[in-house]
């Protein structure tokens, strides 16, 4: 089945610094991959999306690039803000007539100003 | 526009009742999800609807049933809870069609403690 597996948490950078968050996946077939981020206390927001292989998500200065030969999709921001502090779920679907959402254990980030 | 509503945002129940969770979704969208989040976890996915039809079912008990309504609102139920279903409960809502792939849209959550 498929699966997603992203790096433990948690995180800490100060302000300015650059983020990577790594995340791997496991499916059949050409899934979507898609970046969520969880403020405190609230759902899931879509931060960015890739649909097909070398696809590049962007979105408030993150991105993520679809890899299909590492079987890929790392979160990079080139200088992190205070309000990025979040909870971020790497997540993919598949093709055909499932389209649930399978989801990676998620990263708490923290940044420092 | 209004997102996802989810209602009510906060229950508590003891073990061994019911529960009814009630999703709105985004207008136009015909596509409806549900997961469990436990603290700490991924969400998982517990079920999906599109046009009023079960689209799929993720790994959880009989306990847990839903359906979705002619104006494409949802309901999930859980009878017999247990302490394990304390959860964050999302619904998620799509514009997808059988022919595409849209991403999901979440509410803000329900937050359901069983004592």
């Amino acid at each position: 089945g498929n699966s997603v597996t992203q790096m433990e948490g948690p995180v800490t950078l100060s302000e300015e610094a650059f983020l990577t968050i790594n995340c791997t996946y496991t499916a059949t077939g050409y899934p979507s991959l898609f970046w969520y981020v969880q403020y405190p206390g609230e759902g899931l927001q879509l931060l960015l999306k890739a649909t097909k292989a070398d696809d590049k998500g962007s979105n408030k200065g993150f991105e993520a690039t679809y890899r299909k030969e590492t079987t890929s999709f790392h979160l990079e921001k080139g200088s992190v803000q205070v309000s990025d502090s979040a909870v971020y779920f790497c997540a993919l679907s598949g093709r055909g007539s499932n389209y649930k959402l399978t989801f990676g254990k998620g990263t708490l980030l923290t940044v420092n100003p | 526009d209004a997102g996802v509503t989810q209602s009510p945002t906060h229950l508590i129940k003891t073990r061994g009742q019911q529960v009814t969770l009630r999703c709105s979704p985004i207008s136009g969208h015909k596509s409806v999800s549900w997961y469990q989040q436990v603290l700490g976890q991924g969400p998982q996915f517990i079920f999906q609807y599109y046009e009023k039809e079960e689209r799929g079912r993720g790994n959880f008990p009989d306990r847990f049933s839903a359906r979705q309504f002619p104006n494409y609102s949802s309901e999930l139920n859980v009878n017999a809870l247990l302490l394990g279903d304390s959860a964050l409960y999302l619904c998620a809502s799509s514009s997808e069609t059988v022919y595409s792939n849209q991403p999901q849209h979440f509410g803000d959550g329900t937050r359901l403690s069983i004592l």
